[in-house]
């Protein structure tokens, strides 16, 4: 079992819809992040939260620590948020382990 | 603040060669973690390193090693290339020594193919 798990892993919405992105971790961590990688490879990193809820335009970020689950929100989806939205947590080495990602579509 | 940038873009090496990938940090960071991501999987740590030691390394073999100039810049090399190397390589700064507390700054990364 993958130590980060998100689903879906695939994602196909209208423009308009509210889209919602989960992660499951297994390991104990100290923050995780919420990264969207487009078609070529370049990542921007969303969000990085260690409790609660974190809100950036149209995209909130929410996280519970007891039942090791963060969720990435899209509010009023657009095409230009077609994506893949990948989540990750930091490892014991200090570096990030990383889920397979969520491919987002959003069709006008 | 200028960017996390990356050399070469794209590269195609035969099996068995040797290449190098560059990554210059974002100003301001000591700290660079090179990832390697396959097609359709989220990249995997290969090392980090912090005020040019390593700090870190994932299951990669001695093969894949690296470098981390006075400058913060840094390097990735990988010996006797194998046709599962063929990868997007990419390098991701920040401050401080534990990236996870920190958020991360990715270059845009280097496509390699090995034939």
């Amino acid at each position: 079992k993958n130590e980060v798990e998100q689903s879906p892993q695939n994602l196909t919405a209208q423009e308009g819809e509210f889209i919602t992105i989960n992660c499951s971790y297994s390991v104990g961590i100290s923050a995780l992040h919420w990264l969207q990688q487009h078609p070529g490879g370049g990542i921007v990193s969303l969000f990085m939260l260690s409790s609660g809820k974190k809100k950036h335009g149209r995209l909130i970020a929410t996280i519970n620590i007891q039942e090791k689950h963060s969720s990435l929100h899209i509010t009023a989806s657009h095409p230009r948020d077609s994506a893949v939205y990948i989540c990750a947590v930091g490892g014991s080495q200090g570096n990030l382990i990383f889920g397979k990602g969520t491919k987002l579509s959003v069709k006008p | 603040e200028t960017g996390v940038t990356q050399s070469p873009t794209h590269l195609i090496k035969t099996r068995g060669q040797q290449v190098t990938l560059r990554c210059s940090s974002q100003s301001g960071h000591n700290t660079v973690s090179w990832y390697q991501q396959a097609l359709g999987q989220g990249p995997q740590f290969i090392f980090q390193y912090y005020r040019e030691e390593e700090n870190g390394r994932g299951n990669f073999p001695p093969r894949f090693s690296g470098l981390q100039f006075p400058n913060y810049s840094s390097e990735l090399n990988v010996n006797a290339l194998e046709l599962d190397d063929s990868a997007l390589y990419l390098c991701a700064s920040s401050r401080g020594g534990d990236r996870s507390l920190y958020e991360q700054y990715f270059g845009p990364g280097t496509r390699l193919t090995v034939t």
